[in-house]
């Protein structure tokens, strides 16, 4: 039972364009979303997080948008650089519901910027 | 300031037997969680330990034993090996249970 859902493994976009990663996810008790990087070899890098109390959370070049009646969250990044390159893993919490901070993963989109 | 650090970086070991891993937290946080990833996929709860005391554990076989130590050091233990407890371990930290969580570099587990 996947509750959090990446549709698609890899995205390429031109440097310098915006990247959008999509997320879709099926727990309604899920209320914090966070957003995590990973390199090869490297543990997961925090990103950026959002409260079902918002519907937009923005860091630098990084803003994800939270569509809470669709159960959807995306990550824009702006401009899109090389070093973006990574997998990057969507992440819900119910810090409500679970009294913990566990999260529950996505299975990750690979970005590829290409310079 | 010093990340989440984890030891050993690799091991291989054979079914049957056990392996321990350890997980030091990023100094002040009290909170440690395990998480394992297999190929493929995202990371997968394993527990959560705050203030010395398991507060979460996800959908994993007795087999998986986790503690906390005073100085909020944790060791994840996983006995009788399987090939599929092939993965990356990761270990995250937190201030307290409820904020963001920190990983370390991980632990690849290879299972022959």
């Amino acid at each position: 039972d996947q509750q959090v859902k990446q549709n698609s493994p890899s995205l390429s976009v031109q440097e310098g364009r915006i990247s959008i990663l999509n997320c879709d996810y099926t727990n309604s008790m899920f209320d914090y979303f966070l957003w995590y990087k990973k390199y090869p070899a490297e543990g997961p890098t925090f990103l950026i997080s959002i409260s079902s109390i918002k519907d937009k959370n923005e860091d630098g070049r990084f803003t994800v948008f939270l569509n809470k009646s669709a159960k959807h969250l995306s990550l824009h990044i702006v401009p899109s650089q090389p070093g973006d390159s990574a997998v990057y893993f969507c992440a819900a919490s119910s810090v409500r519901g679970f009294g913990n901070e566990k999260l529950t993963f996505g299975t990750g989109t690979r970005l590829t910027i290409i310079p | 300031d010093a990340g989440v650090t984890q030891s050993p970086t690799h091991l291989i070991k054979t079914r049957g037997q056990q392996v321990t891993l350890r997980c030091s937290p990023i100094s002040g946080h009290k909170s440690v969680s395990w998480y394992q990833q297999v190929l493929g996929q995202g990371p997968q709860f394993i527990f959560q330990y705050y203030e010395k005391e398991e507060r979460g554990r996800g959908n994993f076989p007795d087999r998986f034993s986790a503690r906390q130590f005073p100085n909020y050091s944790s060791e994840l233990n996983v006995n009788a090996l399987l090939l599929g407890d092939s993965a990356l371990y990761l270990c995250a930290s937190s201030p307290s249970a409820r904020e963001t969580q920190y990983f370390g570099p991980g632990t690849r587990l290879l299972v022959l």
